[in-house]
């Protein structure tokens, strides 16, 4: 059974155009958080929501816009696609924040190809 | 063999010689530290974590040590096995930033036959 799962895979599309990822969570985790990983493997946080609300928000241009329907489940909307945003993004998630730190569990990622 | 993870620099082992990887931190107030494990097309996975009041951590042959003076993390791998071929990464998170792990560059670990 995947814990945390990502969809699409891949995903290739041209520059100006606006996409999705979705993510979904079956662990029963309160928090989710979304991660680029660039091509020199540099992995950084973008945002992190709790039971739905935004509780970390990176410096990420406001093309990115992250959407929590419920607690299981972080979508990431990228609107008018640049040739930078080429990279991949994982989906995490943990227990309960606010408390001691919890072990962040990693989706497989979706690789995002700008052309 | 030792490495230390700055720009993503490559450490290669012999198939059963223990294998260190080293990691620098520059936040006083870490408090909390995890090493992930990151196959290739795969997303990042978990091995062992250590909270600042602890010193050592040990696992399935896996050990963190955390050295708080000079602000240094390790991992050790006994007996590396060629499953054990990855990029591996530290991460911290600083007391009171919520959950926001920061993650250092990461290393390459090859095992070699």
């Amino acid at each position: 059974d995947t814990a945390v799962s990502q969809t699409p895979k891949y995903l290739v599309t041209q520059m100006g155009n606006d996409k999705s990822i979705k993510c979904e969570q079956n662990l029963g985790h309160d928090t989710m958080y979304w991660y680029k990983q660039d091509s020199k493997k540099f992995l950084k946080i973008m945002f992190s929501y709790n039971n739905k609300e935004l509780i970390i928000n990176e410096t990420v241009p406001n093309r990115f816009s992250p959407k929590s329907p419920d607690k299981a489940h972080l979508n990431l909307h990228i609107n008018s696609l640049e040739l930078g945003d080429s990279a991949v993004y994982f989906c995490a998630s943990s227990r309960l924040a606010g408390g001691p730190v919890d072990t962040q569990y990693f989706g497989p990622g979706t690789r995002l190809t700008v052309l | 063999g030792e490495s230390v993870g700055l720009h993503l620099p490559t450490l290669s082992v012999q198939e059963g010689d223990n294998s260190i990887i080293n990691c620098a931190y520059s936040n006083s107030a870490s408090d909390y530290f995890i090493w992930y494990k990151q196959e290739s097309g795969k997303g990042p996975q978990f091995i062992i974590d250590i909270r600042s009041n602890m010193d050592k951590r040990q696992g399935q042959r896996v050990t963190v040590l955390l050295n708080k003076t000079v602000k240094h993390l390790s991992l050790q791998i006994a007996a590396t096995q060629p499953g054990d071929s990855a990029v591996y990464f530290c991460a911290e998170n600083i007391a009171g930033t919520a959950s926001k792990l920061t993650f250092g560059t990461g290393t390459r670990l090859q095992v070699m036959l």
